[in-house]
């Protein structure tokens, strides 16, 4: 069965990186768009980013452009998000996410990883 | 990229019917056939409920159903039973990104 699971998450000081992973299994990872969606304490969902089956496109929500940075290597069905520049209003669950192929929601989604950007 | 609008929370009684709207504008909910809906428990992953509208996965509950009518998207939720008690978070593709509703919580009374 699909599995996701998220880790690299912590505590880290506002203007401080982090990377997030997220290691795939149960499908052919290279086949499919990925997400990255957040959760803010006691908030919704935002979409925060996509990259394509093959890695060569990428969108981002306008709050992180410049900042985050979302890649994979389908030759480890791992999935990454490289965040700079850390905010206070970054903290909250990520969460690594699948793209249904062929059209425009996500089916699958992980666990999560908290991030705070605290000092 | 604004979020789009639900209701903060419904309720009805075992076996009511409850809808829930998600309303976005002509760039989103209102030019794409793209939404999709989720379920979300405390302390859990969403779960997907309606996908490209009206359209169930499999392992969803025929009571869950999902509808458009320009900018406003609908769940409605029959025969209302105590584990559809959650939050529920409407999406639509919005054209090289995603765009999130605010949430609904669904009470079961």
């Amino acid at each position: 069965q699909v599995q996701l699971l998220e880790s690299g998450g912590g505590v880290v000081q506002p203007g401080r990186s982090l990377r997030l992973s997220c290691a795939a299994s149960g499908f052919t990872f290279r086949n499919y768009g990925m997400h990255w969606v957040r959760q803010a304490p006691g908030k919704g969902l935002e979409w925060v980013a996509i990259i394509w089956f093959d890695g060569s496109t990428e969108y981002y929500v306008d709050s992180v452009k410049g900042r985050f940075t979302i890649s994979r290597d389908n030759s480890k069905n791992t999935l990454y998000l490289q965040m700079d520049n850390l905010r206070a209003e970054d903290t909250a669950i990520y969460y690594c996410a699948r793209d249904r192929d062929s059209s425009y929601f996500i089916d699958y989604w992980g666990l999560g990883t908290l991030v705070t950007v605290s000092s | 990229q604004s979020a789009l609008t639900q209701p903060r929370s419904v309720s009805g009684s075992p076996g009511q019917s409850v809808t829930i709207s998600c309303t976005g504008t002509s760039s989103d909910v209102g030019h794409y056939n793209y939404v999709s809906w989720y379920q979300q428990h405390p302390g859990k992953a969403p779960k997907l409920m309606i996908y490209d509208v009206n359209e169930r996965p499999s392992g969803v509950p025929d009571r869950f159903s999902g509808s458009k009518s320009g900018n406003v998207a609908s769940l409605t939720i029959s025969g209302l039973q105590a584990e559809d008690e959650a939050e529920y978070f409407c999406c639509s593709y919005a054209g090289s990104s995603y765009v999130f509703g605010t949430g609904t919580t669904v009470t079961v009374l």
